[in-house]
């Protein structure tokens, strides 16, 4: 069976820009959730989304956004990207709350 | 505010040795706990995760170990081995209801290295 699954792998933006990153979960999974991880640090909560709704939003400013669809895919839309969004995003899916899977992350740099 | 705290960064072990790794929270309200493994280039692999109601959980070489009044939990691996050497994450959840169900607070990480 197939994991959760995130697509692109690697992106290069530059200020300012806009994103949209797309992630799959695991079949069957209908809890989607985001992180942020920098460099030498744990994962950060982003959101978490529960059968479309949003049911939990981390300490991250407006510019980012998510959405959940039907088939339970989910995207991150982060606007107006700063430096500081450089950072590899991961996405996870549950069955229910925990445990969650993790895929392998989208790598955003921003020049 | 650094809810959940992996105070060692590194860790190195011979072989066939026991690996212990450590981790701190502060949150009274977390009641689930997981560790996670990562390899570079991979996301985090769910390795093992133990209930509030639980002191320690077994699964293979993998053992956690929850002391809920010293707010500590730590993962033992036995015996290590050179396919173990990653980065090792706790990571803690809420009750339901709370401000952090759902969501998953983590460490900052512990490279653990085995030599063979």
């Amino acid at each position: 069976d197939a994991g959760v699954t995130q697509s692109p792998t690697h992106l290069i933006k530059t200020r300012g820009q806009h994103v949209t990153l797309r992630c799959s979960p695991i079949s069957g999974h209908k809890s989607v959730s985001w992180y942020q991880q920098v460099l030498g640090q744990g994962p950060q909560f982003i959101f978490q989304y529960y059968e479309k709704e949003e049911r939990g939003r981390g300490n991250f400013p407006d510019r980012f956004s998510a959405r959940q669809f039907p088939n339970y895919s989910s995207e991150l839309n982060v606007n107006a990207l700063l430096l500081g969004d450089s950072a590899l995003y991961l996405c996870a899916s549950s069955l229910g709350s925990q445990p969650q899977h993790f895929g392998d992350g989208t790598r955003l740099s921003i020049l | 505010d650094q809810q959940v705290k992996q105070n060692s960064p590194s860790l190195s072990v011979q072989e066939g040795r026991i690996s212990i790794l450590n981790c701190d929270y502060t949150n009274s309200m977390f009641d689930y706990f997981l560790w996670y493994k990562k390899y570079p280039a991979e996301g985090p692999t769910f390795l093992i995760s133990i209930s509030s109601i639980k002191d320690k959980n077994e699964d293979g070489r993998f053992t956690v170990f929850l002391n809920k009044s010293a707010k500590h939990l730590s993962l033992h691996i036995v015996p290590s081995q050179p396919g173990d050497s990653a980065v090792y994450f706790c990571a803690a959840s809420g009750k339901r209801g709370g401000t952090s169900y759902g969501k998953l607070t983590f460490g900052q990480g512990t490279i653990l290295t085995v030599h063979p």
